[in-house]
């Protein structure tokens, strides 16, 4: 099976921009969560998608929104760009019925300048 | 609140010895999971371990074994006969047990060299 993608991997956007990036999960795989990661707060839970609803969230400003299609993909979009939203952006994927693995994606490296 | 705290910002090691990172969590949960991952540079996170909290037996997988003292909320990872691919951050997690949506609580890491 093919692992999870995360498109695009990098990213280069100017304060008071949005972003939105894009995540595939493992083929058969109904969950979607996604995390920021940054050398001062370390990893933190953004929020997890299951069946296109959004059935946890993490601690963080209304800029920052998700989604999910029928097909399980996942996008993510963050408004009104801010310098620390600098971060990586990793996505994980799990079967999503009870406790199953994470396997997470590579990850978008945003930049905001 | 559950909090991982992994003390050890960063490690080295001599290939071919034995290296074991340190884990501490705080939580009231009785039923949880708790995970190591491993993040090599510039390449994806991938689980290496994990641990029912039910379970007194600790997990191992292949040269990579735990100590879980659920008493002590204490989950170090020990990594024999260390190599080089070994190089990484390794991430001590927490996963309330409750099924279904659930998020992962990660500690800050600890950045692991192994050496030649």
């Amino acid at each position: 099976k093919a692992g999870v993608t995360q498109t695009p991997r990098y990213l280069i956007k100017t304060r008071g921009q949005q972003v939105t990036l894009s995540c595939s999960p493992i083929s058969g795989h109904r969950s979607v969560s996604w995390y920021q990661q940054t050398p001062g707060q370390g990893l933190q839970f953004l929020f997890e998608y299951f069946s296109e609803t959004q059935r946890n969230k993490g601690n963080f400003p209304g800029r920052f929104s998700g989604r999910q299609f029928s097909n399980s993909r996942s996008e993510m979009n963050v408004s009104t760009l801010e310098l620390g939203d600098s971060a990586l952006y990793l996505c994980a994927s799990r079967e999503g019925s009870t406790y199953n693995e994470q396997f997470f994606g590579p990850g978008t490296r945003l930049t905001v300048l | 609140a559950q909090t991982v705290t992994q003390s050890q910002p960063e490690m080295s090691v001599q290939e071919a010895e034995t290296v074991t990172l340190s884990c501490t969590y705080d939580t009231s949960e009785s039923n949880y999971y708790l995970f190591w991952y491993k993040q090599p540079p510039s390449r994806q996170m991938i689980l290496v371990i994990r641990q029912e909290a039910y379970k007194q037996q600790n997990a191992t997988e292949n040269r990579f074994s735990v100590n879980f003292q659920k008493a002590a909320k204490s989950f170090s990872l020990k990594i024999s006969d260390s190599q080089l691919g070994d190089t990484a951050m390794y991430f001590c997690a927490f996963m309330k047990g409750q099924g279904g949506s659930e998020k992962l609580v990660f500690g800050k890491g600890t950045k692991l060299t192994v050496n030649p």
